[in-house]
C-alpha cells in the first residue's frame, strides 16, 4: 500500500533558526496535506499542494510540492515558540484514503 | 457550527468490554474518517466513509467497526476491546473525499487494561 515517510523524527532548534521536515512517497500523489499538532491537541489544517512543483508561501511558512509528485517540504524561516508542535504531511494517491506521515516534532527552545 | 465533535474525551476499558466512540459534525461533510494515534506512529486511519450507507476500510480496519447511516453522525465501534487498542482516537470530516480540509475533532483518550 501508500507508504508516507517523514524525515525528521524529532528536531530542536533555537528561537530564530530555520526549519524543514521533508515528506516523502513510495507513489505518485494526487495531492498532498499539511497539518499541524500542537502539544494535547488535534491536528490542524494548514495548506494543500495539487499542482507538481507547486510552492506556497503562508508568512514564515514555505510549502513545495516536489516536480514527480513523490515528495513535499515545509520549511519555516527564523522559528518562534509558537511553531512548537507536530507537522504532519498527509498523501492521497489514488482512492478516498488520506495517508498520514508520522510526523515530525518541532521543539523551539528560545 | 460547532464544527466535529466527539464523546467521550477520556474512557476506561476493561479488556473484553465493548464501546462506541460518538463523532458528529454539524458542516453537512460527505467525507468522514476515525484514525488512531500512538506516540510515534502518526495517524494511521482506521475506517473512512463518503457518504451515507457507505464505508470502507482503512491502514488499521480490525477489532473495529462503523457505519454511517446519516451525514451528521460516523460512530467507531469496538467490539471486545484489547489493551493494544489504548490509543488517542481522532474523527475528522471533510466536504468532499481526500481533495479538501480535513476538520479534525478534539480526540478520544482510550486506555483499555
Amino acid at each position: 500500500g501508500q507508504q508516507v515517510m517523514q524525515i525528521p523524527q524529532y528536531q530542536h532548534v533555537q528561537e530564530g533558526e530555520d526549519f524543514t521536515t521533508y515528506c516523502n512517497s513510495s507513489t505518485t500523489l494526487s495531492n498532498i496535506q499539511w497539518y499541524k499538532q500542537r502539544p494535547g491537541g488535534h491536528p490542524v489544517f494548514l495548506i494543500q499542494l495539487v499542482k507538481s512543483g507547486e510552492v506556497k508561501k503562508q508568512k514564515r511558512l514555505t510549502f513545495q510540492f516536489g516536480e514527480a509528485k513523490k515528495n513535499s517540504s515545509l520549511h519555516i524561516t527564523a522559528t518562534q515558540t509558537t511553531d512548537v508542535g507536530t507537522y504532519f504531511c498527509a498523501g492521497r494517491a489514488s482512492g478516498y484514503a488520506l495517508n498520514f506521515g508520522k510526523g515530525t516534532s518541532l521543539l523551539v527552545t528560545p | 457550527n460547532a464544527g466535529v465533535t466527539q464523546t467521550p474525551k477520556f474512557q476506561v476499558l476493561k479488556t473484553g468490554q465493548s464501546m462506541t466512540l460518538q463523532c458528529a459534525q454539524d458542516m453537512n461533510h460527505e467525507y468522514m474518517s476515525w484514525y488512531r494515534q500512538d506516540p510515534g506512529m502518526g495517524l494511521r486511519l482506521i475506517h473512512y466513509s463518503v457518504g451515507a450507507g457507505i464505508t470502507d476500510q482503512g491502514e488499521v480496519p480490525n477489532g473495529y467497526n462503523v457505519s454511517r447511516s446519516t451525514t451528521e453522525d460516523f460512530p467507531l465501534r469496538l467490539l471486545s476491546a484489547a489493551p493494544s487498542q489504548t490509543s488517542v482516537y481522532f474523527c475528522a470530516s471533510s466536504i468532499l473525499a481526500g481533495q479538501e480540509t480535513q476538520y479534525f475533532g478534539p480526540g478520544t483518550r482510550l486506555l483499555v487494561l
